[in-house]
């Protein structure tokens, strides 16, 4: 059975940094292109950052570019989001998501998200 | 960057009924194209991918259809547990854009 398990969310100020783990489990983990997708509260899905299987690629949204770092670490079957300069406009739960192939990011597996809250 | 729309915003429904939601692309996305299905609180669920395979264990009540840029996701028989919010995304290039979803919700 896929399970993804987010932490590493709490409340941060603005300006802050936080890193989220994603730990992964009951799949072949280096073989599936990953993503985190957020929510901020009362709105929708945005996609944020996808990561190929090797971890040589990479993807941010314009919304974060510069900001954010998705990597991975295969052998530890685990996702990261390193978060700096993080806004207001961050909050939101983070969803990590599994892709369909080494470099596929359509999601068919959800974790049930960390929340993240940038306030003062 | 692609853009996603859905209609409606929401609509309300009875147990029952035959409900569809429609998502359009500003751009072709040939099959790329998946719906998600959200209950209030919960994490996202995968219901359809390449426009029109079910995920696994999703029931057959589930349709949808359309290629380019309109596609549609139908709910023949409408039951409790289907009110939620449905989402549609294109996963043909980045960045993987969502639609802005369809909350169903009771008559």
């Amino acid at each position: 059975e896929v399970q993804l398990l987010e932490s590493g969310g709490g409340l941060v100020e603005p300006g802050g940094s936080l890193k989220l783990s994603c730990a992964a489990s009951g799949f072949t983990f280096s073989g599936y292109a990953m993503s985190w997708v957020r929510q901020a509260p009362g709105k929708g899905l945005e996609w944020v950052s996808g990561v190929g299987g090797s971890g040589s690629v990479t993807y941010h949204a314009d919304s974060v570019k510069g900001r954010f770092t998705i990597s991975r670490d295969n052998s530890k079957s685990t996702l990261y989001l390193q978060m700096n300069s993080l806004r207001a406009e961050d909050t939101a739960v983070y969803y990590c998501a599994k892709g369909c192939d080494t470099l596929c990011y359509r999601v068919d597996h959800w974790g049930h998200g960390t929340l993240v809250t940038v306030s003062s | 960057d692609i853009q996603m729309t859905q209609s409606p915003s929401s609509l309300s429904a009875s147990v029952g009924d035959r409900v569809t939601i429609t998502c359009r692309a500003s751009q072709d996305i040939n099959n790329y194209l998946a719906w998600f299905q959200q209950k209030p609180g919960k994490a996202p669920k995968s219901l359809i991918y390449a426009v029109s395979s079910l995920q696994s264990g999703v029931p057959s009540k589930f349709s949808a259809s359309g290629s380019g840029t309109d596609f549609s996701l139908t709910i023949s028989s409408l039951q409790p547990e289907d009110f939620a919010t449905y989402y549609c995304q294109q996963f043909k290039s980045y960045p993987f854009t969502f639609g802005p979803g369809t909350k169903v919700d009771v008559k």
